[in-house]
């Protein structure tokens, strides 16, 4: 069956270090994947997206890399602070045209401890 | 920035009774959907809607969901007799024709006595 899977439920980290979540995925194909944060109460809020054919984006503190032959994405917060404190969940589309719905894993809630 | 909005931010109701959330896509968008999340659960699809139609499905929507598209900005979601487990925050998202990226608006958070 198909599932994605984020590698904790929650991290703790200590401020200005590098946060990394991990997103494994089985019997999808997707062509492209992407990393919302959801703060408590409110929507999910698009972070960055990586293409099938793309090995790593970065955008300020933010890194993610993607796997396909691993089937996996890594999701880098450099210089972590307090404010990162949040969800963050990986969301990839089930087919490669048309108008997808996303299907999202259940979330690593982050903490950062100053 | 423009944004997808949605209303009531809360909504409380009876067992039976039917409900219905609006959202305003983002005014360029043409792809709109609806997604829900039970609370302490993942965020799951709801529905998908393109020039007017249903464009996909999924089994939580059954026949007491339908959707909407009344004017040129609103789309909504009406839940005919609500139950219990309809209880979650309902997100409505909405994306460009030619952009991958779905936009999220605030949620409705339902509550079903």
């Amino acid at each position: 069956s198909q599932k994605i899977e984020q590698n904790s439920e929650a991290l703790n980290i200590q401020e200005g270090k590098t946060a990394t979540l991990t997103c494994n995925y089985t019997n999808y194909s997707p062509a492209y994947l992407q990393w919302y944060r959801q703060d408590p109460g409110r929507g999910p809020v698009f972070l960055l997206l990586i293409r099938e054919n793309e090995k790593e984006k970065r955008k300020e503190r933010l890194k993610v890399t993607f796997d396909t032959t691993l089937k996996q994405s890594l999701f880098h917060i450099t210089a972590s602070q307090p404010a990162d404190s949040a969800t963050y969940l990986c969301a990839l589309e089930r087919r490669r045209s048309g108008n997808t719905p996303l299907v999202f894993g259940k979330g690593t809630r982050l903490s950062v401890i100053a | 920035e423009p944004e997808v909005t949605q209303t009531p931010s809360h909504q409380v109701t009876q067992m039976g009774q039917e409900v219905i959330l609006r959202c305003v896509p983002i005014s360029n968008h043409l792809y709109f959907y609806w997604y829900r999340q039970i609370l302490g659960q993942k965020v799951e699809f709801l529905v998908s809607f393109y020039n007017n139609e249903i464009s996909e499905k999924s089994e939580i929507f059954d026949d007491q969901f339908s959707v909407e598209r009344p004017d040129g900005s609103n789309f909504t979601l009406k839940i005919r007799s609500t139950k219990l487990e309809d209880s979650a925050m309902y997100f409505c998202a909405s994306r460009t024709a030619d952009q991958e990226t779905q936009y999220f608006g605030p949620g409705t958070r339902l509550l079903v006595l």
